[in-house]
């Protein structure tokens, strides 16, 4: 099936800095899902990107869909605490010819230092 | 609107015990997905439903049983508990389609001993 590898795998970041992870894939996506997950919660959507070469922001997140449909991109700027946890890339899985399923990154896991 | 929610939020189970951990939604979602995370890992599709009365397995679906007779409702159902199914398991939810972004539940943490 079908692999999406994060990186990094974790960082650790003073607060005030901003960061950036990405997302690639072995196969061409047509839809990029970034979710955030704090600890004991379940995955909260955080930015969906649907055409390659799409920025799209929520305050002070972005994300790009790539233009090769194989990555995605997602930067935090300035930092803050509440920022913690873990970041998760989603797309739909094409190989079972259906839009309804995603595959899940590894995740990669933020931890900001005051 | 609650969203996704789940229960139990936690639970004990023996080896060879069964349960069934409940999921609701109230968006009208057609779309229902169970997942399990194994510590320090991704999310893994257990089963899945496009609509009432319709299901399909995802990636590890054996020692899982899943119904849906209704929208709102997605049961998932352990019927011989092993030590392996200890993991935290997320319901979500989506219109589907051409819409894929899944909605989480706030999981339950399960335990096999």
């Amino acid at each position: 099936g079908q692999q999406l590898n994060q990186s990094p795998q974790s960082m650790f970041i003073q607060e005030g800095e901003d960061v950036s992870m990405n997302c690639t894939s072995s196969s061409i996506f047509n839809t990029w899902l970034w979710y955030k997950q704090d600890p004991g919660e379940g995955p909260v959507l955080l930015i969906a990107l649907y055409k390659a070469g799409e920025l799209t922001s929520n305050g002070r997140l972005t994300a790009q869909f790539g233009i090769t449909r194989k990555d995605s991109f997602l930067n935090i700027s300035a930092s803050i605490p509440s920022d913690v946890g873990i970041y998760f890339c989603a797309g739909p899985d094409a190989n079972t010819g259906t839009a309804s399923k995603l595959t899940f990154g590894t995740g990669t896991r933020l931890q900001v230092t005051l | 609107n609650a969203g996704v929610t789940q229960t139990p939020k936690f639970r004990i189970l023996k080896i060879g015990q069964s349960m069934t951990l409940q999921c609701a939604q109230d968006m009208n979602h057609n779309y229902m997905y169970w997942y399990r995370q194994d510590p320090g890992m991704g999310l893994k599709l257990i089963y899945y439903s496009v609509g009432a009365g319709i299901t399909d397995k995802g990636e590890v679906p054996n020692g899982y049983n899943v119904s849906r007779s209704t929208t709102e409702d997605f049961p998932l159902r352990l019927e011989l508990a092993a030590p392996s199914q200890t993991s935290v398991y997320f319901c979500a939810s989506s219109y589907g389609g051409l819409n894929n972004e899944q909605f989480f539940g706030p999981g339950t943490r399960l335990t096999v001993l």
